[in-house]
């Protein structure tokens, strides 16, 4: 069975960090493209950032780009998200999801809530 | 950046009802749409993809059609699980953009 499970949202302060995981299992984590989504409190779903298979690839929203960092450990079975310098209209659930090689969403790990607040 | 503008962002509708949920994007997006189902609290579950392919496991009620710009979900004999809220996304291109959803409430 595929999972997906974020960890590492949290309360922070406005310019602080945090680093989000997003542990797979169930399927060969390294042949998959991954992306974060977000989705503000009451909000719509954004995309914030893809990595390809081996990492060597990455995009970003300009919303994010400069601030956030995608990256994965293919022999953790582990993708990440770190963040710097966030700001209030950051806060949002995380969500991590796995695409086809088509490039849509066929799994979505259950979210995890960032709080940027002084 | 590809638009996609979602219509209604509201509807009330009735068990058993029939439904039909638009997708308008910007430019051509060569049938790489995909509708999910959000509902309060949960990730997103994925139903229609490229633009009219129903994803394992999601029964024949839903179904979608169109091409280029505009696209359509329909939702036939709606039960109360059906009632969510419903996105569209295109990734013909980044970045990936959604509609701004569709909730559906019982009337």
């Amino acid at each position: 069975e595929v999972q997906l499970v974020e960890s590492g949202g949290g309360l922070v302060q406005p310019g602080g960090s945090l680093r989000l995981s997003c542990a797979a299992s169930g399927f060969t984590f390294s042949d998959y493209w991954m992306h974060w989504v977000r989705q503000a409190p009451g909000k719509g779903l954004v995309w914030v950032s893809r990595i390809n298979s081996d990492g060597s690839s990455t995009s970003y929203a300009d919303s994010v780009k400069g601030r956030f960092t995608i990256s994965r450990d293919n022999a953790k079975n582990t993708l990440y998200l770190q963040m710097n310098s966030l700001r209030a209209d950051d806060t949002a659930v995380y969500y991590c999801a796995r695409a086809y090689s088509s490039g849509w969403y066929g799994y979505w790990g259950q979210g995890t809530l960032v709080t940027v607040s002084s | 950046d590809i638009q996609m503008t979602q219509s209604p962002s509201s509807l009330s509708a009735s068990v058993g009802d029939r439904v039909t949920i638009t997708c308008r994007a910007s430019q051509g997006i060569n049938n790489y749409l995909v509708w999910f189902q959000q509902k309060p609290g949960k990730a997103p579950k994925s139903l229609i993809y490229a633009a009219s392919s129903l994803q394992t496991g999601v029964p024949s009620k839903f179904s979608g059609s169109g091409s280029g710009t505009d696209f359509t979900l329909t939702i036939s004999s709606l039960q109360p699980e059906d009632f969510a809220t419903y996105y569209c996304q295109q990734y013909n291109s980044y970045p990936y953009t959604f509609g701004q959803g569709t909730k559906l409430e019982i009337k």
